[in-house]
């Protein structure tokens, strides 16, 4: 599978926008971009998903860079609850594993 | 109600100790995977099944084994417990085999082995 390589940490104030980065330059033509997140004491959520172009959802929108070796997950006004493990995925067109790495720890401030 | 339930929520137990852990769904989903936590870690896949006559191995099956038993139920065992397999479990289900599909979580089983 290809790999994903996000910041371990961000911060970010309530109410404010977030923009929470992931490069994927191994990236190959058929992989999906999959972002979930982890909340303390629960399961992943899923939260979005895009091939090449940008997607958005009542959680959250996605954009993709024109060679599909980066994407950013964006949450347009960042609340106290959206504080979680943020994890970017590549997925591939018939497959159905998960594979998580690390993530990116979301730390929301009042 | 939840749509993937898993149980115990909690379990503390002692090595050697045949221990099992059930995941039941409601999403209708043909797939379900049992992964696996670690303190800092992301998730790592433990088994997987795509139907009820399917099972496959994830990375790290060594010392777990699987049912699935309907479409709705699949559970993981522990035949005899050591305690590096203290972890926090998740089951989840998919609906497809297309790389768009998401797959839903349960809310995970805390296991401790003494």
């Amino acid at each position: 599978d290809a790999k994903t390589t996000q910041p371990n940490s961000m911060e970010s104030n309530e109410e404010e926008p977030v923009h929470l980065p992931c490069n994927h330059s191994t990236i190959s033509g058929t992989d999906y971009i999959h972002w979930y997140r982890q909340l303390p004491s629960q399961g992943p959520e899923y939260v979005i998903h895009g091939l090449t172009s940008n997607v958005n959802n009542r959680m959250a929108s996605l954009a993709i860079a024109e060679d599909r070796k980066s994407s950013t997950l964006i949450l347009h006004r960042a609340t106290l609850r959206d504080a979680a493990v943020y994890y970017c995925i590549l997925r591939v067109l018939l497959g159905g594993k998960l594979t998580f790495g690390q993530g990116t720890i979301l730390t929301v401030h009042p | 109600d939840a749509d993937v339930t898993q149980t115990p929520r909690n379990r503390i137990t002692k090595t050697g100790k045949r221990i099992m852990l059930e995941c039941s769904q409601t999403k209708g989903h043909d797939r379900m995977y049992w992964y696996r936590q670690d303190p800092g870690l992301g998730l790592r896949l433990i088994y997987y099944s795509f139907d009820v006559k399917d099972i496959n191995k994830g990375e790290i099956s060594d010392g777990y084994s699987v049912s699935r038993q309907a479409q709705a139920k699949f559970s993981l065992s522990l035949e005899s417990a050591i305690p590096n397999q203290t972890a926090l479990y998740f089951c989840a289900t998919g609906a497809g085999q297309a790389g768009n599909q998401p797959q839903h979580f349960g809310d995970g089983t805390r296991l401790s082995i003494l």
